[in-house]
């Protein structure tokens, strides 16, 4: 069973890069795709990107040009970047590997806090 | 986007009974919506995928129906446990997934 581990910066500035990993271990990495989520009081559960093991990517237009995700295969890890974080980033941040469509496993979740 | 509405927003019932949440689409989607629970402080988890398919490991008191633009998750006999939030998610277009806003299930 795939389990999910995520770290990364609690409290950042505004307009500071957000720095997320996530590792996955006890399953086949290639079976998913691996995508972050991001839940707020304001907006809800909003998925922000995906990757695949081969590295294409797939963003929410809304994120568009403030995020990366990336892949390395030889850690079974993946990344998010997010620049010029404001205010209304401050979220708790989610990795989620997606199979069929469906998001199937989740990370514990890191709570991001944006504040000057 | 596809945008799903959940109604309602939130619901109070007892041990026992049966209780129906419900998602609509923006627009047609076929069966392409999955469910989750989310009790405070933990991580979304997957009950039902593709409108009907009861995920692994989950209790058959819950199960999903629907195809097009409406969508219930019936819980047949709430449990302690099941006292959570539940949220749909289409997943129709993977170029952007979206998520309903939660329906808060309490305790009466």
């Amino acid at each position: 069973q795939v389990q999910l581990q995520q770290w990364g910066a609690g409290l950042l500035r505004p307009s500071e890069t957000l720095t997320l990993t996530c590792a996955a271990s006890g399953g086949s990495f290639s079976d998913f795709y691996w995508s972050w989520i991001r839940q707020s009081p304001e907006k809800g559960l909003e998925w922000i990107g995906e990757i695949s093991h081969g590295g294409g990517t797939n963003y929410n237009p809304s994120f568009r040009g403030r995020a990366t995700i990336s892949v390395d295969t030889s850690k079974n890890q993946f990344s998010l970047k997010l620049t010029s974080v404001i205010a209304a980033d401050t979220a708790v941040y989610y990795c989620a590997g997606e199979f069929a469509r469906s998001f199937h496993i989740w990370g514990q979740g890191a709570l991001i806090t944006v504040s000057s | 986007d596809i945008q799903m509405s959940q109604s309602p927003s939130s619901l109070s019932a007892s041990v026992g009974d049966r209780v129906t949440i419900t998602c609509r689409a923006s627009r047609a989607i076929s069966n392409y919506v999955n469910w989750y629970q989310q009790k405070p402080g933990k991580a979304p988890t997957l009950l039902i995928y593709g409108a009907s398919n009861l995920q692994s490991g989950v209790s058959l008191r819950f199960s999903g129906s629907g195809s097009g633009t409406d969508f219930t998750l019936t819980i047949s006999s709430l449990q302690p446990e099941d006292f959570a939030t539940y949220y749909c998610q289409q997943s129709y277009s993977t170029l952007m997934y979206t998520f309903g806003q939660g329906t808060k299930l309490e305790i009466k």
